[in-house]
């Protein structure tokens, strides 16, 4: 068990629906990662937030949102779901604040969305 | 633009077969170098962190060192349970503090 808890493990849902998935970072860390992982593609990075505020963005559709809320649990919604949205998604936590030296990101079991 | 390319994207070894991963990097400003092995359905689990060329470090059966330009992950004696992807990942000076992975070897070790 990493510390970091994503919720749900499996969902299936159809084209054109929204999901909402969850994100708990370890006890902590301030910062959390989203990450797309499909067959093709390796590990794509979504987006960063920090302590509740927005800190980078990837290569985010859109159709997909993120917050991180005040107890720090962070949710990434996905609307409009398309068949090439199927994919592993990952949540990853961080201690990062503005200290040099390089910061581990620790994963959570991920996500898996399969839209039909 | 692809920064992290890793080679080769597969590898078949048989156990107590020794070979190593490359990984090779075309960022500036490197704040460090990491490598996560990732199990079919499961999160990346973090092994190492490199920060400048010439540092190495060991974790049971593996060895990370960095270059300039590369960094190898060496399986010494592997064993089955040593089956994986292994990634490798890059982060940059600045006030972000993402990962941007290469696409990984898939790493198969046969009794």
């Amino acid at each position: 068990d990493s510390g970091v808890t994503q919720t749900p493990k499996h969902l299936i849902t159809a084209t054109g629906q929204r999901v909402t998935l969850r994100c708990s970072p370890r006890s902590g860390d301030l910062s959390v990662y989203w990450y797309q992982q499909s067959l093709d593609q390796g590990l794509q990075f979504l987006i960063h937030y920090y302590n509740g505020e927005e800190r980078a963005k990837g290569n985010i559709l859109e159709r997909f949102s993120a917050q991180q809320f005040p107890d720090l649990h962070s949710e990434l919604n996905l609307s409009s779901l398309e068949l090439g949205d199927s994919a592993l998604y990952f949540c990853a936590s961080s201690s990062s604040s503005t200290a040099s030296g390089a910061n581990v990101l620790t994963f959570g079991a991920g996500s898996r969305l399969t839209v039909l | 633009e692809d920064q992290v390319t890793q080679s080769p994207e597969a590898l078949r070894l048989q156990e107590g077969e020794s070979s190593s991963l490359n990984c090779s990097y075309t960022v500036s400003g490197l704040r460090g170098l990491f490598w996560y092995r990732q199990d079919p359905g499961k999160g990346p689990e973090f092994l190492f962190t490199l920060y400048s060329a010439g540092e190495e470090k060991e974790k049971e059966r593996l060895k990370a060192t960095l270059t300039k330009k590369e960094s190898f992950l060496h399986i010494t004696a592997p064993k089955p349970e040593d089956s994986a992807t292994y990634l490798c990942a890059v982060q940059l000076r600045s006030n972000d503090y993402k990962l941007s992975f290469g696409a990984g070897t898939t790493v198969t070790v046969r009794a």
